[in-house]
């Protein structure tokens, strides 16, 4: 069973920074893209972020790049995303997603984890 | 790519059909568009890829068509557990962009 499990959010004040971590289990984890997509508390969803199998093509929304990092550790089976700079406006549920082979889509998502930026 | 939603309220009763569009404001290269359902308190869950293959385990009455600019999400009979947000998804181009949602409510 694919499993996809989100830590590392919280409340953090604006200009500060936080790392995101997302454990996958389930399903062989390098031979996947992955993504993170977000979504502000009662809005809709906006994708983040994207990194290949080998992490040597990574994309980001215009709205994050350059204040985050998106990475992989393929043996211990883990996403990242390094926040920095962070503003109200990246307070949101972050979400790990697995892309749906040869596609762009995304079959399987994570619970989320809440970051909340506030002074 | 922008992608816009309609209705943004769907009011159905269980048994009734949906029909849901997205339009998007440029061509979806090989119709390249997703559909998810999202219910209260619950991660997306994904329907419908490349507009008109359903995902594994998702029931027949759930189906999608369009190419182009303009794509459907229909949902045959209206099941108690259908009714949920629904968000379109373009993975044609970066950035990959999402509908603003249409909500299905009793």
């Amino acid at each position: 069973e694919v499993q996809l499990v989100e830590s590392g959010g919280g409340l953090v004040q604006p200009g500060r920074s936080l790392r995101l971590s997302c454990a996958a289990s389930g399903f062989t984890f390098d031979d996947y893209v992955m993504h993170w997509v977000r979504q502000a508390p009662g809005k809709g969803l906006e994708w983040v972020s994207s990194i290949n199998w080998i992490s040597d093509t990574i994309v980001y929304a215009d709205s994050v790049k350059g204040r985050f990092t998106i990475s992989r550790d393929n043996a211990k089976n883990s996403l990242y995303l390094q926040m920095n700079s962070l503003r109200a406006e990246d307070t949101a549920l972050y979400y790990c997603a697995k892309n749906l082979y040869g596609s762009g889509c995304f079959d399987y998502w994570g619970q989320g984890t809440l970051v909340t930026v506030s002074s | 790519i922008v992608l816009t939603q309609s209705p943004g309220t769907l009011s159905l009763s269980p048994g009734e059909g949906a029909t849901l569009s997205c339009r998007a404001s440029q061509s979806v290269s090989s119709s390249y568009l997703a559909w998810y359902q999202q219910k209260p308190g619950q991660a997306p869950r994904l329907l419908i890829y490349a507009a008109s293959s359903r995902a594994t385990g998702i029931p027949d009455r759930f189906s999608g068509s369009g190419s182009g600019t303009d794509f459907t999400l229909t949902i045959s009979r209206l099941d108690p557990e259908d009714f949920a947000v629904y968000f379109c998804q373009q993975y044609g181009s970066s950035p990959y962009t999402f509908g603003q949602g249409t909500k299905v409510e009793i």
